[in-house]
């Protein structure tokens, strides 16, 4: 049930673009993509609802193909703040519980 | 402004002693209520989650229980601790709707 994240980790220099995916075995109602600095509590940074949306925040970005049950999380221009854990997590029926991915590391370097 | 409140921030027990950790919210009502864990290193496991007083559902089995004797009050508690119990508690509330979930600061709990 949890959904799958890939990559695991991935290193940027300042100014590069990164794609973090998230996949689910189950049709999902929705998508939620959080980041967390280390030590921190994670950060809502946006929802995406069945329906094939697409939402922006920034320069953050994302995408939901309920037909394929993934979701893309688009990191364009990245910046030195947009350093850490990715997590993507997905509701299969409205209302209760997100579960969470593994989460997918970032590190962006000057 | 709704906040949310969760104590204490870090936490170092031995094996076998009882465990009571409190998360509460305030400036919002009827809020969903979750207890996620975080292994050093991994995801989010979502362990309980509250839709009202007295409802608890569990997602893992396990050595702890979850407990809302109020409607913005979520406690997680352990009879006896296991090494296997420390890690990253992270008490979160929800809307209805789940549109956002809203995290609280964590506990580091250390088991010894």
């Amino acid at each position: 049930q949890q959904p799958v994240q890939s990559p695991q980790a991935v290193i940027l220099r300042e100014g590069e673009d990164a794609v973090i995916n998230c996949s689910s075995s189950k049709a999902l109602y929705s998508v939620h993509w959080y980041r967390q600095k280390h030590g921190e509590a994670p950060v809502f940074l946006m929802i995406l609802l069945k329906g094939g949306e697409q939402k922006g925040h920034e320069k953050i970005s994302a995408s939901f193909n309920e037909k394929k049950q993934q979701s893309s999380l688009y990191l364009t221009a990245s910046q030195l703040s947009y350093s850490g854990t990715y997590f993507c997590g997905t509701e299969i029926t409205g209302g209760f519980k997100t579960i969470f991915g593994a989460g997918t590391r970032l590190f962006v370097k000057a | 402004s709704q906040t949310i409140h969760q104590w204490p921030a870090t936490l170092v027990q031995p094996v076998g002693s009882p465990l009571s950790l409190e998360c509460t919210v305030e400036g919002t009502s009827n809020p969903n209520l979750y207890w996620y864990r975080q292994a050093a290193g991994r995801g989010l496991q979502l362990l309980f989650y509250s839709v009202g007083i007295g409802q608890i559902s569990s997602e893992v089995p396990q050595n702890l229980s979850a407990s809302r004797p109020q409607d913005r009050q979520f406690i997680l508690s352990s009879k006896k601790l296991l090494l296997s119990d420390s890690g990253f508690y992270l008490c979160a509330w929800s809307s209805r709707a789940n549109t956002e979930a809203f995290f609280g600061q964590g506990t580091r709990l250390t088991v010894v």
